[in-house]
């Protein structure tokens, strides 16, 4: 079974340039996360997808951040424009019914 | 707000050591207490708890989660130097949207355990 797929693996922007984060799901799971995990901290959820509509995103920084997953299966993340504090790993995860996240390898994005 | 606090944040032991994490939680609507390994980004699943007092186990690992007391912890025993990783622990509770209930994993900072030879 082919896991959680995300490009690319690494990323490195100047601050207030712009970047794109892309994630193809396990098949079949409708349920789709983006978490940022900054260095030493756990993963904090920045939006929840259920199919193509969303479900939470409470702790998405909506200034800068957006989400999309038009036809229910891949999704983009972009960041724009992008501040130093946004170097992080952006971890793209995927459920089934059920409460079990598959992450995939993340990006790291660095700002400078 | 849901809140997820793991410790120690980081352990250093020797190879054959016993080592026992600790994650206490604050959820509204708890359904589940997952724990992930993590080496080097992705995070890969360990555990799934649900009801007190069951342990679960897996090979050198085990679990084991008190909804009373709201924690739960992971025993590694003998340990080896592939199990150094962050290990994460995370509680599941429902994310609301007009009115259906989905899950969400709420995750702490980890514990960094770092085994030596």
């Amino acid at each position: 079974e082919a896991g959680v797929a995300q490009s690319p693996r690494y990323k490195i922007i100047e601050k207030r340039q712009s970047v794109a984060f892309w994630c193809n799901p396990i098949s079949g799971h409708a349920t789709l996360y983006w978490y940022q995990q900054i260095l030493g901290q756990g993963p904090k959820l920045l939006i929840q997808f259920q199919n193509n509509g969303v479900v939470d995103d409470s702790q998405l920084p909506k200034d800068r951040f957006s989400a999309e997953r038009l036809k229910g299966v891949d999704s983009t993340l972009k960041i724009q424009p992008a501040k130093l504090e946004d170097s992080a790993v952006y971890l793209c995860a995927s459920s089934g019914p059920g409460e079990k996240l598959f992450f995939g390898s993340g990006t790291q994005l660095s700002v400078l | 707000e849901d809140k997820v606090v793991q410790s120690p944040l980081s352990l250093v032991v020797h190879e054959g050591d016993t080592v026992t994490l600790n994650c206490s939680y604050e959820v509204t609507n708890f359904r589940s207490l997952l724990w992930y390994k993590q080496e080097k980004k992705a995070p890969t699943f360990l555990f799934m708890l649900t009801s007190s007092g069951i342990e679960k186990k897996s090979g050198r690992l085990s679990s084991i989660l008190d909804k009373k007391e709201l924690f739960s912890i992971l025993n590694i025993t003998a340990t080896q130097t592939g199990d150094s990783a962050v290990y994460l622990c995370a509680v599941a509770s429902p994310s609301n949207a007009g009115g259906t209930s989905y899950g969400k994993l709420t995750f702490g900072q980890g514990t960094i355990l770092t085994v030596h030879p």
